[in-house]
């Protein structure tokens, strides 16, 4: 089973490039987050949808954007990318009933010059 | 003020011992309670949710103290491979956002 994937594994951009950050589920679930890991931060929430054409912001969303025009994927696009940007970033999907288990995917690790 | 703290550590233990680890969350309006597990360099995993009442899977028991606001994850007999950083998690009014502590780094010893 692929559970949630996420491509890609790495990339390094350049300061003011975009990129998009694909991620795909294939356990039919209505919620998929966005989150970015840095060191002692924990990981903190970007962007959620809650199901086909509904999102909404997390506790980042800056520089940030999402659409979710199919229940399978759930792409995280960087407008113009930061050096403050670089992090490793999952994405995630759950059910809507408890007991809410996120099931993640392995992550991208992004590092911007 | 940060929603879920952890004890960074690392807890340095040998196989066989106890140990256990706190997490504060600083919403009184939080509503449910995890334990992840994250390898190295890998995505986290749920390892437990944490009930009411406390629950226990195995070598693994959770508690949830809604008056001093903090959870527990108590490991006994540690294996070597539940070296691992251990991820609080809490949900606050919405089960949209889960709020994640930076972890907890346990390393077990031979």
């Amino acid at each position: 089973n692929a559970g949630v994937t996420q491509t890609p594994k790495f990339q390094v951009l350049k300061t003011g490039q975009s990129m998009t950050l694909q991620c795909a589920q294939d356990m039919n679930h209505e919620y998929m987050s966005w989150y970015r890991q840095d060191p002692g931060m924990g990981l903190r929430l970007i962007h959620y949808s809650v199901g086909a054409g509904i999102t909404d912001q997390g506790e980042v969303p800056n520089g940030y954007n999402v659409s979710r025009s199919t229940t399978e994927d759930f792409p995280l696009r960087l407008l113009s990318a930061a050096p403050s940007q670089t992090s490793v970033y999952f994405c995630a999907s759950r059910t809507g009933t408890s007991p809410y288990e996120q099931y993640f995917g392995p992550g991208t690790r992004l590092t911007v010059t | 003020r940060k929603e879920v703290e952890q004890d960074p550590g690392p807890f340095n233990v040998p196989e066989g011992a106890t140990v256990a680890f706190n997490c504060t969350y600083s919403n009184s309006a939080s509503q449910s309670f995890f334990w992840y597990r994250q390898d190295c360099r890998k995505e986290p995993k749920l390892l437990m949710s944490v009930y009411s009442s406390g629950n226990e899977d195995g070598r693994f028991t959770a508690q949830l103290n809604r008056a001093s606001q903090y959870i527990s994850l108590l490991i006994r007999d540690s294996k070597l491979s539940d070296s691992a950083t251990y991820l609080c998690v809490v949900n606050v009014n919405n089960f949209n956002k889960f709020y994640f502590g930076s972890g907890t780094k346990l390393n077990v010893k031979p």
